[in-house]
């Protein structure tokens, strides 16, 4: 099945830095990357997602890029802001007998200081 | 809209019994996939459900079951409870595919 990796581990910014999650995933038929958010005590929160026809997607001050040559796909967070503080998930979703399960990376701690 | 919603938030439970969580996905979703969150495995797949048959399992023991009704709503169960289960389980909800909605989960404590 497919393998998504992801880093950092930690990852620790100042306000009004940039944030860069990059992860990598092993199926070169895979076709959709979301990224979750997830606080403490909450349920992982959809931010972005990516499909493989797409090569970058911008929300405001959150940007995907995919390299499916690579087989890479990184979150670009910009100007960020103490409440960015979370766990960051990246994943790719299966495909053929797997559709419908997504491999989720470890996680990424992004820790913004004010 | 309503989003997905997952009964109870917290079970203690004791060892050997067994347990049945409830998610509620969101109104049109058909699919609904189940997710096993500790901090050693991270976010593991366990089954995920479309129209009341299941699509997919992850490589987890007969203990872990679930079932999809014809709401969409799901159940899943795990019997003779060990330690190792207590973990936050983890529901989510889709429409066909994509875009994945996770509710809040269940912590369940094994003692």
């Amino acid at each position: 099945g497919e393998n998504v990796e992801q880093h950092p581990s930690t990852l620790s910014v100042q306000e009004g830095d940039s944030a860069v999650i990059k992860c990598t995933y092993s199926d070169s038929a895979s076709n959709y990357f979301p990224w979750y958010k997830q606080e403490l005590g909450k349920g992982p929160q959809l931010i972005i997602d990516i499909r493989s026809n797409v090569g970058e997607k911008k929300d405001q001050r959150i940007a995907v890029t995919l390299n499916k040559t690579a087989k890479h796909f990184s979150l670009h967070i910009t100007e960020t802001q103490p409440e960015d503080s979370a766990v960051y998930f990246c994943a790719a979703r299966g495909r053929g007998s797997t559709l419908g399960r997504l491999y989720f990376g470890r996680g990424t701690q992004l820790t913004v200081w004010p | 809209k309503a989003g997905v919603t997952q009964t109870p938030r917290y079970l203690i439970k004791t060892r050997g019994q067994q347990v049945t969580l409830s998610c509620s996905p969101i109104s049109g979703h058909r699919s609904v996939s189940w997710y096993q969150q500790t901090p050693g495995q991270g976010l593991q797949f366990l089954f995920e459900y479309f129209s009341e048959t299941q699509r997919n399992k992850g490589n987890f023991p007969g203990r872990f079951s679930g079932r999809q009704f014809s709401n969409s709503r799901s159940e899943m169960n795990v019997s003779t409870l060990e330690l190792g289960d207590s973990a936050l389980y983890l529901c989510a909800s889709s429409r066909g595919g994509d875009g994945y909605t996770f509710g809040s989960g269940t912590r369940l404590t094994v003692v």
